[in-house]
């Protein structure tokens, strides 16, 4: 089946800085969704992304299908950016989402 | 317009009882998918729920079953409850099987 992987697994950052989060995914995708999950346990949709770009306020995404990455920018981070990020692809049937590990995102004041 | 809920928020049992929990998709959602989330992990895949059938299955012992109504809610049932089915549960609604995923709260389980 379809392996994804997140990088890095961890990230520390300083209020106001930004990062670039990694997916790479092992086949070919029609269907890649980006989540945050925040300490609540609350999975929340950020973008869905099987190919180019899109900007919703201070994240962004980009999806290269070809290459079988993603990238999640986030700009300007704020400690309620905390939490868990995941990037999910759907598989060959196209309905189970196949999650990575994911990064857990500690940003400080 | 109301997302994807789920009841109960959280549920403890024990050992070698039973479960049921209950999933309500989103307006206009006909899909509902199951996840189980072990700590510390993503999101596993269950099964799937369309025109009230099971439309695919992960990787789960016969244990975990679920049941779709009329009006699209969902069903997961846990038989002979393990230890290592404290999780989180997830359920995702879509508005048909190929398309995105919404996410409701989940459900805490502990199995004592």
């Amino acid at each position: 089946g379809i392996q994804v992987e997140q990088s890095p697994p961890d990230l520390i950052l300083q209020e106001g800085a930004n990062s670039t989060l990694r997916c790479n995914f092992s086949d070919s995708v029609n269907n890649l969704q980006w989540f945050h999950q925040n300490p609540w346990g609350q999975l929340i949709n950020l973008f869905y992304i099987p190919s180019g770009t899109k900007q919703n306020g201070r994240l962004s995404a980009t999806t290269v299908a070809t290459e079988r990455y993603s990238l999640l920018y986030i700009s300007s981070s704020q400690t309620t950016d905390s939490g868990v990020y995941f990037c999910a692809v759907k598989n060959q049937a196209g309905t189970a989402l196949i999650f990575g590990k994911g990064t857990t995102l500690s940003v400080s004041s | 317009d109301a997302g994807v809920t789920q009841s109960p928020t959280h549920l403890i049992k024990t050992r070698g009882q039973q479960v049921t929990l209950r999933c309500s998709p989103k307006s206009g959602h006909d899909t509902v998918s199951w996840y189980q989330q072990a700590l510390g992990q993503g999101p596993q895949f269950i099964f799937q729920y369309y025109e009230e059938e099971e439309r695919q299955r992960g990787n789960f012992p016969d244990r975990f079953s679920g049941h779709q109504f009329p009006n699209y809610s969902s069903e997961l049932n846990v038989n002979a409850l393990l230890l290592g089915d404290s999780a989180l549960y997830l359920c995702a609604s879509s508005f048909a099987p190929n398309q995105p995923q919404h996410f409701g709260d989940g459900t805490r389980l502990s199995i004592l």
